[in-house]
């Protein structure tokens, strides 16, 4: 079945970066584009940004432009989002989300990742 | 502040109807953007719930369907179960933004 499967919990210290992997099954990986969604305890979803694992493009939300980066390995399906110099406001449930192309929905989740940001 | 609004919290008893708004603005909603709308379990990850204003993904209930107007979109939900009791989210794309946006989500609390 199609599905998303995160890596595991992270514990870092501010000033550090996380780097959270969605492993892709079921599906051609490079035939829709992964979101990546992060949710802070009791907060609602925000967007962080999107990359198309065919061609590498990427776009990012104007509030994590410079901190975030999103790439992805074709041959292992997986796609990584990496944070910079985090914080403890980046302390987070983080999201993968699969969407097609020709659309903003995003219609396959990851499990999540939670990030702990704390010294 | 999320860009899109909706009330915090909503409630019905089992079998009611209860509906969800989401409103944005001229460059969202109501620039032709599909909303889409996601329900969230607790302590689980958000799910697909209605995609392109009106449609439900294979294995949702008819009980759910969406709508939209203007600036504003609604969710309904008919025949109120226990198990609907969630978190629900609609997104939307922003052209003054150039990104996806959210609702900041609403509680549904079956009473």
């Amino acid at each position: 079945q199609v599905q998303l499967v995160q890596s595991g919990a992270e514990v870092k210290k501010p000033g550090a970066s996380v780097k959270v992997s969605c492993k892709a099954s079921g599906y051609t990986f490079t035939s829709y584009d992964i979101n990546w969604v992060r949710q802070a305890t009791g907060q609602g979803l925000e967007w962080m940004g999107w990359m198309n694992p065919n061609s590498g493009n990427t776009g990012y939300a104007q509030k994590f432009q410079g901190r975030v980066t999103m790439t992805r390995s074709t041959s292992i399906s997986t796609a990584y989002m990496e944070l910079s110099s985090l914080r403890s406001e980046d302390t987070a449930v983080y999201y993968c989300a699969r969407g097609p192309w020709d659309s903003t929905r995003m219609d396959v989740w990851g499990q999540g990742t939670t990030v702990t940001v704390s010294s | 502040q999320p860009v899109l609004t909706q009330p915090p919290s909503v409630s019905g008893a089992p079998g009611q109807r209860v509906t969800i708004s989401c409103t944005g603005s001229s460059s969202n909603i109501g620039a032709a953007y599909d909303v889409h709308w996601y329900q969230q379990l607790p302590g689980t990850a958000p799910k697909l719930l209605i995609y392109g204003n009106n449609n439900r993904p294979s294995g949702v209930p008819d009980r759910f369907s969406g709508s939209k107007s203007g600036t504003s979109a609604s969710l309904a939900i008919t025949g109120l179960q226990a198990e609907d009791e969630a978190d629900y989210y609609c997104q939307s794309y922003d052209s003054s933004l150039s990104y996806v946006v959210f609702g900041g989500g609403t509680r549904l609390t079956v009473l």
